[in-house]
């Protein structure tokens, strides 16, 4: 069964300060795997998308990695902000399937 | 001006009620989508329809019935509502075809509650 499993669950963070968070997957085939921003309240937001070939991709002060060898994403938040504060979710799809795998996202508070 | 736009944001209903969902999308978008978001926050995906014709349609009990009178909406109907429907319903829009290549754009969710 395929699996997106994102850790840690929730953490908390001082403005300024950068964090990273994590993503295992065991779906197979890859086809590419985006990092999702939620906000209290509202739907998911897209932040990166990552094909196979991709190592790194930035959006502002959001950096995600990918080794899909080890089939582990991270996402690196850099001079967080009380903005970042959010639910930010893994999403891993298959290739030539429709089916994408969610993982169940990991809460991060920022305070001033 | 938004992009998706679902209605209504709260609905709280009794058990063996009727309710709908409804969703709009002004992107020009083919494909329309709905998510269920359960307490632990995991998103599934329950139906995709491009062009007004269902391309997806996973396990979900025939009770949700997904209506889209145009490519710009996609309404979700619920019959015989129970306490397990109880989540937060997203609507998406993606211009491709395909989830798992297109990037889709959602809405900012249905939270229904079942008493």
């Amino acid at each position: 069964k395929n699996q997106v499993e994102q850790s840690p669950q929730s953490l908390i963070i001082l403005e300024g300060k950068n964090c990273t968070l994590q993503c295992n997957y065991t779906v197979s085939p890859f086809s590419n795997l985006r990092w999702y921003k939620q906000d209290t309240g509202r739907g998911p937001v897209s932040l990166t998308i990552m094909t196979f070939s991709e190592n790194t991709k930035s959006n502002g002060r959001y950096t995600a990695t990918l080794d899909a060898d080890t089939k582990q994403s991270s996402l690196h938040i850099t001079a967080s902000q009380l903005s970042d504060s959010a639910s930010y979710i893994c999403v891993v799809s298959e290739r030539d399937d429709y089916k994408l795998s969610f993982g169940a996202g990991t809460t991060v508070t920022v305070r001033a | 001006d938004t992009a998706v736009s679902q209605t209504p944001k709260y609905l709280v209903t009794q058990m063996g009620n009727d309710k709908s969902i409804k969703c709009e999308q002004n992107l020009g978008h083919d494909t329309m989508y709905w998510y269920k978001q359960d307490s632990k926050k995991f998103l599934k995906i329950m139906f995709s329809y491009n062009n007004k014709e269902l391309i997806i349609n996973e396990t979900v009990p025939n009770r949700f019935s997904p209506k889209s009178p145009d490519k710009a909406h996609l309404n979700l109907h619920i019959n015989s509502l129970e306490l397990g429907d109880s989540a937060v319903y997203f609507c998406a829009s993606s211009k491709g075809s395909h989830p798992s290549n297109t990037e889709a754009f959602f809405g900012q969710g249905t939270r229904l509650t079942v008493v």
